[in-house]
């Protein structure tokens, strides 16, 4: 089955810097790959995904970028706020039918003020 | 729109019990799949449900099941509990399928003594 490495699992940035997490999958039929952001005692929540057809997408300070060939995915934000201080999961479809979501698991990301 | 509701959100059992957990999902929203995150594993893929039928199952033995009814909402429940289902159970909906946004609930915490 699929097999999602998340690094590193801790950052900690100085407020105003970048944050970079990065993924790599396993199962060459993945094609889409959302990250979500759950913060202490919250639901995970969307923030950004991208479709395997796309090698880049951006909202706002959020990016994430996508390489098939190397089968890894990376999570970008830039200016961080204090308010970004989360743990960051980054998942990937898996399965024949791709009905499953293989998580990779999460990075505690602090933004330190 | 309602968001996705989940009940209880905390119980208690002692090993060897049973449990069932309850999700609501979006209106609309006819995929429901179901997670289990500990401290240890992270976010582990239960099952999905689409239309009443499972369409996809996780690593998890036997005691795990689900069900959903024809208005999407959907029900999982854990037979002869043991310690190490001690977690949080959430459940998540979409539109169709997994690879569209899924909308995470507030999860139900399960503590099993």
């Amino acid at each position: 089955g699929e097999n999602v490495e998340q690094h590193p699992s801790t950052l900690s940035v100085q407020e105003g810097d970048s944050a970079v997490i990065k993924c790599t999958y396993s199962d060459s039929a993945s094609n889409y790959f959302p990250w979500y952001k759950q913060e202490l005692g919250k639901r995970p929540q969307l923030i950004i995904d991208i479709r395997s057809n796309v090698g880049e997408k951006k909202d706002q300070r959020i990016a994430v970028t996508l390489n098939k060939t190397a089968k890894h995915f990376s999570l970008h934000i830039t200016e961080t706020q204090p308010e970004d201080s989360a743990v960051y999961f980054c998942a990937a479809t898996s399965g024949g039918s791709a009905r499953q979501l293989t998580f990779g698991s999460g990075t505690q990301l602090t933004v330190l003020p | 729109k309602a968001g996705v509701t989940q009940t209880p959100r905390y119980l208690i059992k002692t090993r060897g019990q049973q449990v069932t957990l309850s999700c609501s999902p979006i209106s609309g929203h006819r995929s429901v799949s179901w997670y289990q995150q500990t401290p240890g594993q992270g976010l582990q893929f239960l099952f999905e449900y689409f239309s009443e039928t499972q369409r996809n199952k996780g690593n998890f033995p036997g005691r795990f099941s689900g069900r959903q009814f024809s208005n999407s909402r959907s029900e999982m429940n854990v037979s002869t509990l043991e310690l190490g289902d001690s977690a949080l159970y959430l459940c998540a909906s979409s539109l169709m399928a997994v690879q569209e946004t899924q909308y995470f609930g507030p999860g139900t915490r399960l503590l099993v003594l």
